[in-house]
């Protein structure tokens, strides 16, 4: 199976910084990758499809890019409602493996 | 507006049986793949298999962890989707979400319900 590493696992951020989170798989997965948020007690949501295509209705201010087996999300200005768990999902090959999670808490 | 809405969860105990159902609406389900994912209490998220289309004869995919204990299939005449789940272990605890994907191999996820929980334990 493809591991697919997050880092950092946790992180503290304020309310407009930038925040970048790394997604990297065990082997190359092209740009198979999509992202998702997660908040608590709630469903997850895709932000990000294709390593770096905006899901329809998802702010500007989310961004992807990578290709292979590095990849990042990018949140510009981070906002209140952003603070959640961001996991990434490699679907190149069977069986498809989310990374462990990151949790964006408030500083 | 897409809705998945999810049944059948509950607390059976380890060796027991259990199947959920998804209720579809909002768009046209016999196009579309779906999957299965669950999560387990504070965890992360976990695939546990997919059923794709008529046009791609139901074929089916599925975790290792739950190969030849669970089942998944559809009934595209009710818009619904199943997992039959037997042989349960303690760790299949977690909640369990259907989500949409379609054909299109850059399309997974793109929706998801509102899960349903699943407790295995004496």
């Amino acid at each position: 199976d493809i591991q697919m590493t997050q880092s950092p696992s946790a992180m503290s951020a304020s309310v407009g910084d930038r925040v970048t989170i790394t997604c990297r798989a065990s082997q190359g997965i092209s740009n198979n990758l999509a992202w998702f948020q997660q908040k608590p007690g709630k469903v997850p949501k895709r932000l990000i499809y294709a390593a770096s295509t905006l899901q329809s209705g998802v702010p500007s201010r989310f961004s992807g890019s990578g290709s292979g087996t590095e990849f990042t999300l990018t949140i510009s200005s981070l906002q209140p409602e952003d603070f959640a768990t961001y996991y990434c999902l490699q679907h190149n090959t069977y069986p498809p493996t989310f990374g462990q999670g990151t949790k964006v808490e408030i500083k | 507006e897409v809705q998945l809405v999810e049944s059948g969860g509950g607390l059976v105990q380890p060796g027991g049986s259990l199947r959920l159902s998804c209720a579809a609406s909002g768009f046209i389900f016999s196009d579309h793949y779906m999957d299965w994912v669950r999560q387990a209490p504070g965890k992360g998220l976990e695939w546990v298999g997919r059923i794709r289309n008529k046009a791609n004869s139901y074929t089916t995919e599925y975790a290792a962890s739950v190969k030849g204990r669970f089942t998944i299939s559809r009934d595209d005449s009710k818009n619904s989707l199943y997992v039959q789940m037997n042989s349960l272990k303690t760790e299949d605890t977690a909640i369990y979400y259907c989500a949409r994907s379609t054909s299109s191999w850059s399309n997974w996820f793109d929706s998801w319900g509102q899960g349903t929980l699943v407790t295995v334990s004496s």
